[in-house]
């Protein structure tokens, strides 16, 4: 079966450092690629996609992900850590492997320390 | 503007107590599917829908029914809840096609006792 894997369940990060959430893919062919952010009590919100155009992504609030076909990485970074990212994010993949599904890994809550 | 919503946003049942979660798209979207979110699992499929009358069962089907009579519409029921299906829900939908974002609500808590 696809699957999606994200390294970590937890990360912690100090404000102002390099934030980086890794997620990796099992799929034949590109899928497409998505992060989306959980803040506490609230839903889903979009905050980058890859859909076979450029392999680097830039998202809402500062985020990117580059996509990596070689590695079947897509991997989430933001240059430096603000309190308001300490959240869940979640990497999720679709595409003609993943049927009709949108597959989710199992989400990385980061923490971010003053 | 353009949402998905469901209702009600928290609920406290007991085991055995029918109940139905709605949700409606305002986007014309094709395709619409229900989500659970359990801690280190983060979101598995329970059905989806690829139009009007049609659907079809995701990861974890299993004690929760669905029906499309409506394009908007796309409501969940639980005939028998049961404790295990104490969760985080949520609904989405999408255009399908070469379109795969998917619009998310902002979620149901449920807990059955």
């Amino acid at each position: 079966a696809q699957s999606v894997t994200q390294l970590g369940s937890h990360v912690s990060v100090s404000e102002g450092a390099l934030v980086l959430l890794r997620c990796n893919y099992s799929s034949s062919v590109p899928p497409y690629l998505f992060w989306y952010v959980q803040y506490p009590n609230q839903g889903l919100q979009l905050l980058l996609k890859y859909t076979s155009a450029a392999t680097l992504v830039k998202g809402i609030n500062g985020f990117e992900a580059e996509f990596k076909k070689s590695e079947t990485s897509f991997h989430l970074t933001k240059p430096s850590a603000h309190m308001s990212d300490a959240a869940e994010y979640f990497c999720a993949v679709s595409g003609v492997e993943y049927g009709n599904k949108l597959v989710f890994g199992a989400g990385t809550i980061l923490r971010v320390k003053s | 503007e353009a949402q998905v919503t469901q209702n009600p946003r928290y609920l406290i049942t007991v085991t055995g107590k029918k109940l139905t979660v709605t949700c409606s798209q305002n986007m014309n979207h094709e395709y619409m599917s229900w989500y659970r979110q359990d801690p280190g699992l983060g979101l598995r499929q329970i059905y989806y829908s690829m139009n009007v009358e049609v659907t079809d069962k995701g990861d974890v089907p299993e004690g929760y029914k669905v029906s499309r009579k409506e394009k908007r519409n796309f409501p969940l029921i639980l005939e028998s809840p049961s404790p295990n299906q104490t969760s985080l829900y949520f609904c989405a939908s999408w255009q399908g096609g070469s379109s795969y974002e998917q619009y998310f609500g902002p979620g149901t808590r449920l807990t059955v006792t």
